[in-house]
This record gives structure tokens, C-alpha cells and sequence, in this order.
């Protein structure tokens, strides 16, 4: 079965800093997605980037990126010039025909 | 543009009730899925409704059952509550076609529910 790994329970960055959110999965599947989710105290899941397994270029969605290694099945996110409103907590998921989250990271930002 | 909407925003059982939870997708979305989080947790798959059939299932009980209308609003029914039914319930709606993970899903605000 698929599983996805969140190593960080929490992660703290200085505001305009950068930081990198750890996620790793195993799957015996060769298509499939990988997410990473933002849900913040309000609790409302938010997209903050996708990456298909069969591209090999990494995805970007402004501030942030990931860094995909599909032979390693390691999956991270980048956050650039962080805000205070980053803070949340930032869940990793694998998605085929089914949708499989990590436990999360809880990443805090300070001023 | 409304998003997915839930209701209620809140709500308390005991154990052995049954609990009926609502879910309006996002204006033009046909697919409905819903996910169970635990406190501390991440969302775990219940189910996923398309063209008012169940299309996928994760690993939960037959307690666990849905339901879509022909507006592609769906219900999610939890029979013989367990105390380890509290949870967050979330609903996510999306565009159906390319399997469950093909399409982005966007979340409601969830259903806090407490069995006591």
C-alpha cells in the first residue's frame, strides 16, 4: 500500500527566510501525483502545488517549489522569502486511485 | 463563486447514534470525495462520488456510507457511532474523468464531529 512519510512535525523559519519541508513515499506505481496541502487554523485544505510523476521538471508555483526525486520517491517543498502568512500546517499527499496524506509538518513563521 | 460548502459546521453524538453530514461542491465540479481527519492526523480517503455512484473507496467500514444527488451535493452517513468516529470531516469536489487524483480537489471547511 501506498505510504507517505512526513519526518517534521514542526519546522520554524524567520520571516523572509527560506525553508524546506521533507516528504518522502513508496508506491509501486509508475503514474501517479504528488501534493503538498496547506491548512491553516481555519482549517480549509489549500493546494499549494502539484507535480505529475511522469515530469520530470519540477513544479513552481511562485515562492514555492519542490524538488522531486522519483528514483528516491522523495518529494520536498521550498518556501522562498517566507511570510508570516505561510504559517500552517502543510500536509504531503500521493494521489492515483487513491489519495494517501503524511501526518503533517506544522510550520511556524517569526517576525 | 461559491466554494464547497458543509453543514453543519459542528456537531455532537453519542455512541450509537447516526450522523448525516452535507456537502455542496464547487460551482461546476460533478465529483465529490470525502475524508476523515483525525486530531493531529492527515485526511484519510472515506469515499469519492461521481455521476451519483461511489467510484472509489479507501478503508473504511460499511458504517460508512454516501450518497449523491443529481445536483452533485452529497451526504455522508456514519451508522453505530464509535467513540473513534470524532473527527474532522472533510468534503473535496472536483471535475470527474481522470481518476481520483487527476483533477485538483478543492476542500470545504469541514465537519467537526464529537462522539461522546
Amino acid at each position: 500500500a501506498q505510504t507517505v512519510t512526513q519526518s517534521q512535525p514542526e519546522m520554524s523559519v524567520q520571516e523572509a527566510e527560506t525553508v524546506t519541508l521533507s516528504c518522502t513515499y513508496d508506491t509501486s506505481e509508475s503514474d501517479y501525483y504528488l501534493f503538498w496541502y496547506k491548512q491553516p487554523p481555519s482549517r480549509q485544505m489549500i493546494l499549494v502545488i502539484r507535480q505529475e510523476a511522469y515530469k520530470q521538471q519540477n513544479a513552481t508555483e511562485n515562492r514555492f517549489s519542490v524538488n522531486f526525486q522519483k528514483a528516491a520517491k522523495s518529494f520536498s517543498l521550498k518556501i522562498s522569502d517566507s511570510q508570516l502568512g505561510d504559517a500552517a500546517m502543510y500536509f504531503c499527499a500521493y494521489g492515483d486511485n487513491d489519495m494517501r496524506f503524511g501526518a503533517g509538518t506544522r510550520l511556524t513563521v517569526k517576525p | 463563486d461559491a466554494g464547497v460548502t458543509q453543514s453543519p459546521t459542528h456537531l455532537i453524538k453519542t455512541r450509537g447514534q447516526q450522523v448525516t453530514l452535507r456537502c455542496s461542491p464547487k460551482s461546476g465540479h460533478d465529483t465529490v470525495s470525502w475524508y476523515q481527519q483525525a486530531l493531529g492526523q492527515g485526511p484519510q480517503f472515506i469515499f469519492q462520488y461521481y455521476e451519483e455512484e461511489e467510484r472509489q473507496r479507501g478503508n473504511f467500514p460499511d458504517r460508512f456510507s454516501g450518497h449523491q444527488f443529481p445536483n452533485y451535493s452529497s451526504e455522508l452517513n456514519v451508522n453505530a457511532l464509535l467513540l473513534g468516529d470524532s473527527a474532522l470531516y472533510l468534503c473535496a469536489s472536483s471535475l470527474g474523468g481522470a481518476g481520483l487524483a487527476g483533477n485538483e480537489q478543492f476542500f470545504g471547511p469541514g465537519t467537526r464531529l464529537t462522539v461522546l
